[in-house]
Order: structure tokens, then sequence, then C-alpha cells
């Protein structure tokens, strides 16, 4: 059964803290990792996606870092605001095969930034 | 573009009533898909399509059928509604290049479905 095990699945910090949000996989094929950000009443929206021929990849206050020996890869949000609070989904997929493009979700974890 | 759209927002149901909740997209995405969402599950596959007349079932397609007539249409059918379909369900889109999926999927509003 492919899985994306994600931890914590609840995280309290402080205004301007960093946050880290960890996931890990166990099917060597996926080859798309994507992290999904969920506001209450909305459907996810893509933040940031990584592929496993780079190690790390920085969008604004967002990166990701990504171990592909130990097959994780995590969220680290700088300085975060009130406003990131919401739910994150890490994903995993693969490009070939049957299955191509069908995203394999981890069980999300609510995020709280205290202002 | 309006994206992607799902209506209704909410429904109630009885147990054993049938219904279809509709997913549209307007960005000409080959691929589309379904999704429930669960407390504490994540989001699990329930059906998915590479095209039009082209369907394939996910990780929970029980109790569930869809068909792709068109590009732009994707409808979920509940044929026996059951308790256990009550959930948040959402569709979600994505494009293809030379046959293969680019994987930033799209996802729709959702639907929130209640069984009673």
């Amino acid at each position: 059964q492919q899985q994306v095990k994600q931890s914590p699945q609840s995280l309290i910090v402080q205004k301007g803290g960093i946050p880290i949000i960890n996931c890990a996989y166990e099917n060597t094929a996926f080859d798309y990792f994507p992290w999904y950000q969920q506001f209450p009443g909305k459907g996810p929206a893509l933040l940031i996606a990584i592929r496993p021929d780079v190690s790390e990849k920085k969008e604004g206050r967002f990166t990701i870092s990504f171990n592909k020996s130990a097959k994780q890869f995590s969220l680290h949000i700088m300085d975060s605001q009130p406003g990131d609070s919401a739910t994150y989904f890490c994903a995993a997929s693969t490009n070939y095969g049957g299955s191509q493009g069908n995203l394999i979700f981890g069980k999300g974890t609510k995020l709280s930034v205290k202002p | 573009n309006a994206g992607v759209t799902q209506t209704p927002k909410f429904q109630v149901l009885k147990t054993g009533q049938s219904m279809t909740l509709q997913c549209a997209q307007d960005m000409n995405h080959e691929y589309m898909s379904w999704y429930r969402q669960d407390p504490g599950m994540g989001l699990r596959l329930i059906h998915y399509s590479v095209g039009a007349g082209i369907t394939d079932q996910g990780e929970v397609p029980n109790g569930y059928n869809v068909s792709r007539s068109t590009t732009e249409d994707f409808p979920l059918r509940l044929l026996s509604a059951a308790p256990s379909q009550t959930s948040v369900y959402f569709c979600a889109s994505s494009r293809t290049l030379g046959g293969r999926v680019i994987n930033e999927q799209f996802f729709g509003p959702g639907t929130r479905l209640t069984v009673l």
C-alpha cells in the first residue's frame, strides 16, 4: 500500500516562529512531492513542490527540504504569521505507470500561529 | 476563468438515496479526479480520468460511479448513499503534456455531504 506519513497532526507556534512539518514516503517511484495549503471551508491549493533531483526549494517564506536517501521531506515556514494558520498536506505522485499523476496525501497538519 | 467549480456546496441525503455531485473545469485539463476528505484521514482518491471516455478507480472507489463524456465535466454518482459516505468531496484537475500529467492539481471548493 502506497503511503505518505505526515507529522505532527497539529502544531502551535508564536508569530515569527519556524514551524516544521515532516513527511516520509515508501514508494521509491514517487518523483513529485507537493505541499498543499487548505483554509477552512476551501479546497486545497498548491503551495510549493519539489522533485527528487534537488535537496531544497524556496518560495518566499516557504522551504521544502528533501532527503532522497531517507525518503523524507519537510516544509519549513520562515517568520510565520497568523495568516499562515491553515491545514497543510504533503503529497507524492509518480509520473510513470498507470497511476501517474495520482496524488497520495498525508493526513494533514493543522497549524495555528498565535499573534 | 472560473477554474474548477463544484455543485452543490452542501447536501443532506437519507440512506439509500442517490445523487450526483457535479464538477466542471474551464481550463481544458485532460486529467480530472475526485477525492474525499475525512477528519484525520487526509484526502483519498476515489476515481480519476485522463481524458474523455477514460476513467479508472482510485484508492476508495466502492459506492461511487463516474463517467467522462466531455473534457469539461466529471460527475460523481452515489447510487445508494450510506452514512459512511458522509464526507467533504473535492474535484481536481490538471493539464497533461504529451500524455503525461503535469502534476499541479487545481482543486474545487468542495461539496459537504451528510448522509443520515
